[in-house]
C-alpha cells in the first residue's frame, strides 16, 4: 500500500522568511511526487513533480523540493515566503497508475 | 478559460435526498477522475473513466455512489439517499493519456452539505 505523511499540520512563518514543509512517503518503488496548493475557493494547483533524474526539482511560485530516496521524503522549500504564499500544501504520490495519494496537508499562515 | 468546471459549486440537501455534480474535464482530455476531500484531511480518490469507461472505483465508493460518462466528454457523480457523512468537497479532475504519467488538472470542486 501507498502512503504520504506530512507530520506538521499547521506553520507559520513570518513573510520574507525561509520555509520547508515536510513529506515522508512509503512505496515500494519509486514513486511520482508531486506538491500540490489549494487556496480557498480555488481548485488544486500543481507546483512542481519529480518522475526521476535530478532530485532536487524547480517548481512555480520560487518554490522547489529535493528528493531523498534513503530518507523517504520528498520536503517542499521555499527560501523567502510572501504573503499570497499562505495556503494548504498537499504532498502526493501515485505509483504511474491513475489514482493520486494525497498526504493530510500543511495548512501554512504568513505572518506580516 | 478551459479548465475543468464542476456544477454546482455548492449544494445544501437533506438526508435521503439524491444529488447529482456534473464535471466537464479540458476538452482534449481522456481521463476523467473524482475525488472526495472531508475536512482537514487530502482528497481521496474515489473512481476514474477513460473515454467513456469507468476503469478503477475505490471502495470508497459505495453502492449508494454512482459516476458516468456517457460519451466520453462530461461526467456525472450521483448520490442516492444521502447521509451527513457524504458532506464533502467532490473534485473532479482530467489528464491526457499520452505517456507514462499525466499530469491531473483539478476543477474547483462541488461542496455538498447534508442536512
Amino acid at each position: 500500500a501507498q502512503s504520504v505523511t506530512q507530520p506538521d499540520i499547521h506553520i507559520t512563518v513570518s513573510e520574507g522568511a525561509s520555509l520547508e514543509l515536510r513529506c515522508n512517503y512509503s512505496y515500494g518503488a519509486t514513486p511520482y511526487l508531486f506538491w500540490y496548493v489549494q487556496s480557498p475557493g480555488q481548485g488544486l494547483q500543481l507546483l512542481l513533480k519529480y518522475f526521476s533524474g535530478d532530485t532536487l526539482v524547480q517548481g512555480i511560485k520560487g518554490f522547489e523540493a529535493e528528493f531523498k530516496r534513503s530518507q523517504s521524503s520528498f520536503n517542499l522549500r521555499k527560501p523567502s515566503v510572501h504573503w499570497s504564499d499562505a495556503a494548504e500544501y498537499f504532498c502526493v504520490l501515485t505509483g504511474g497508475g491513475n489514482k493520486l495519494t494525497f498526504g493530510t496537508g500543511t495548512q501554512l499562515k504568513v505572518e506580516l | 478559460d478551459t479548465g475543468v468546471s464542476q456544477d454546482p459549486r455548492h449544494k445544501i440537501t437533506k438526508r435521503g435526498q439524491n444529488v447529482t455534480f456534473r464535471c466537464d474535464p479540458i476538452s482534449e482530455h481522456n481521463r476523467l477522475y473524482w475525488y472526495r476531500q472531508t475536512l482537514g484531511q487530502g482528497p481521496e480518490f474515489l473512481t476514474y473513466f477513460q473515454n467513456e469507461a469507468q476503469l478503477e472505483k475505490s471502495r470508497l465508493l459505495s453502492d449508494r455512489f454512482s459516476a458516468e460518462r456517457p460519451k466520453g466528454s462530461f461526467s456525472t457523480l450521483e448520490i442516492q439517499r444521502t447521509e451527513q457523512g457524504d458532506s464533502a468537497m467532490y473534485l473532479c479532475a482530467s489528464s491526457l493519456k499520452d505517456r507514462s504519467y499525466n499530469e491531473q488538472f483539478f476543477g474547483p470542486g462541488t461542496r455538498l452539505t447534508v442536512l
